[in-house]
């Protein structure tokens, strides 16, 4: 079956302490991002890349990092610098193409606990 | 910076009854517009889509949507609604001028049987 697989779904953390947020796709994607999802505020883009060894900051970068070594995962660190890092992450991909506006297929998230 | 409103919140209906959620957007260019919808305890997936050409568009499970270029909307609707409508609705628009997707707060929907 082809689509986007993160791990864990549920992640417990101690304050202080970095995790990483597992993404993997098998959809030959060149594109994926990372999404965080609060309450009553949609989803909001943290990091994105559009090819392998490349990524751009989103709109709330900031206590994130994330790397691209390999066309298939986009792993999230949430740092200790995250100041409120308790939220549901999403990982999504899609086809990237300058000239044409693709979809982007979401993954089933990962509710990170930190207290 | 582009944004997107969706003014309820929460919305709870009676099966049967017509649904219609609002969606505003701020950029003024060319948009794509997207309605995702997300059931309890799935992925988030595409409802429909709006790129060119019609400005109603139809979706699955009998979504449509209509895209008012004066009114920067694009609101979502359904006729008769039914219990495993009760999901969580968000709008997305993607302006030419970047290449990412800005979503708006989202829609609880509850539909009673």
């Amino acid at each position: 079956d082809g689509g986007i697989t993160q791990s864990p779904k549920y992640l417990f953390r101690k304050e202080g302490q970095n995790v990483t947020l597992s993404c993997e796709q098998n959809l030959n994607h060149d594109a994926m991002y990372w999404y965080r999802q609060d309450p009553g505020q949609g989803l909001r883009l943290i990091y994105y890349s559009q090819i392998v060894n490349d990524f751009q900051k989103g709109d709330i970068a900031e206590g994130y990092s994330v790397s691209r070594e390999k066309k298939e995962s986009f792993p999230l660190t949430v740092t200790s610098a995250q100041k409120n890092p308790t939220a549901f992450y999403l990982c999504a991909s899609s086809i990237h193409d300058r000239g044409t506006v693709y979809e982007q297929y979401f993954g089933p998230g990962t509710r990170l606990t930190v207290t | 910076a582009q944004s997107v409103s969706q003014h309820n919140h929460h919305v709870i209906l009676s099966e049967a009854a017509s649904l219609e959620l609002g969606c505003n957007y701020s950029y003024g260019g060319t948009v794509n517009l997207f309605w995702y919808v997300q059931y309890p305890g799935q992925h988030l997936q595409l409802l429909l889509k709006y790129f060119s050409g019609d400005p109603l568009v139809k979706g699955i499970k009998g979504f449509e949507a209509e895209f008012i270029k004066s009114k920067f909307s694009f609101n979502l609707r359904k006729p008769s609604v039914q219990w495993s409508d009760t999901a969580e609705y968000f709008c997305a628009v993607r302006s030419n001028a970047g290449n990412m997707l800005t979503f708006g707060g989202g829609t609880r929907l509850m539909v009673k049987p």
